[in-house]
Order: C-alpha cells, then structure tokens, then sequence
C-alpha cells in the first residue's frame, strides 16, 4: 500500500514548455485534489475530483489542466509554464466525496521551478 | 467564506518547553478540524484531527481541542523536542477541499 505517489519530485522548467504532474493513489479513493503550496500563503486549491470523469476548480485553477480517467490515476498539466508557476505541488486523496472527518492523505510533493 | 488564521512564525523553543500554537476559524456550519505538520523537504502528515465540538485530537504528545465557542483549535505540546521542528498547518474540512492556514514554523534548540 503506497498511498499517494507524486513524480517527479523535482523538476526545472523553461518558460512556455509544458509538463504533467503525475499522482495517483491505491487507496481506491473517490476523492483527489491538487494543492499549491507557497510561502505565506498556506496551501491553496487547484482542481479536484470526486470520481472518474468528474473533474471541478480550486480556487487557483488558471494555467492548469486536470482529467480523471481512473479511479486511481490524477495528473495535473501545465499547458505552458509561467515563472508564476514556481511551487510546491501536492496531490492528495480521500474517501469522503462532501466532507466530514475523513483524512486527507497528501503526496510527498513535487518542487516546480519555472526559469 | 471559510477560513483559518494561524499565529505567526517563527515560534521559537528551546528543548522540553511547552508549545502552543493557537488557530481559529471562520465557517459556516461545523467543519472537522485538522493539524497538519510538515517536516523539512517533505509532504504534509496528517498529525491529529477532531470531527466535533468538545472533541479532542491527540497523537505524539500534541493535543488540540475543538472549541465550538471560540471557533478555535489550538495546538498544544507538554516539552517539545528538537525532533518536532517543523511547519505546522492548521485546516478546517469544508466542501470539497481543505482550507488551510499560512503555517507557523517552530524551531527547537537543544
């Protein structure tokens, strides 16, 4: 059982090129999510997924793209990298589609620098 | 809408001193609440949570108590070790997603 698993951890990106974050989880999780993580400002909300073929906005959704055609399998593209871009990504998953006490397992993360 | 707000950083210990890192929040019904840490170079592990009011979250010596009057969850350890160095997140569970505090840094010294 691996839980969540992120590749790669660390990536270098020129300006313009694109890339796909891959996650995926073996907890037969419904729910996925990506987070970006930059300094002050906490951990903030990409794109979701509450099962397969379901796919919604976070709350900084703007430059990326997600799809969900598995159960266990999430990535996250950037369709052209802009030094904005330059965080720490995480995936993460859950059983609980609305809500409530269920934990939120994240990936280990993957450090995006965008030149 | 939704939101949690940390004290900031860095908190500052020296070994065997006790901690606290206070955290409240804003939300509309009564989400769970979580502590998240985050040691260097690493991914964020779930370090206790609490579902309810009056419920208390406990694991590795941290406590948190989910105080429904005070919208608050503070974070508690009796002597904090050099090993407990770290970020640490506060997060409320709201619809779909969690939201997460800025993160407080402590740094214990020997």
């Amino acid at each position: 059982n691996a839980g969540v698993t992120q590749t790669p951890k660390f990536q270098v990106l020129k300006t313009g090129q694109s890339m796909t974050l891959q996650c995926a989880q073996d907890m037969n999780h419904e729910y996925m999510s990506w987070y970006r993580q930059d300094p002050g400002m906490g951990l903030r909300l990409i794109h979701y997924s509450v099962g397969a073929g379901i796919t919604d906005q976070g709350e900084v959704p703007n430059g990326y793209n997600v799809s969900r055609s598995t159960t266990e399998d999430f990535p996250l593209r950037l369709l052209s990298a802009a030094p904005s871009q330059t965080s720490v990504y995480f995936c993460a998953s859950s059983y609980s589609r609305t809500g409530g006490g269920n934990t939120i397992y994240f990936g280990e993360g993957s450090w995006l620098t965008v030149v | 809408g939704d939101s949690v707000t940390q004290m900031e950083g860095p908190v500052t210990l020296s070994e065997e001193a006790f901690l606290t890192i206070n955290c409240t929040y804003t939300a509309t019904g009564y989400p769970s609440l979580f502590w998240y840490v985050q040691y260097p170079g690493e991914g964020l592990q779930l370090l206790l949570k609490a579902t309810k009011a009056d419920d208390k979250g406990s694991n590795k010596g941290f406590e948190a108590t989910y105080r429904k009057e005070t919208t608050s969850f503070h974070l508690e350890k009796g002597s904090v070790q050099v090993s407990d160095s770290a970020v640490y997140f506060c997060a409320q569970r709201g619809f779909q997603k969690l939201v997460f505090g800025t993160g407080t840094r402590l740094l214990v010294s020997p």
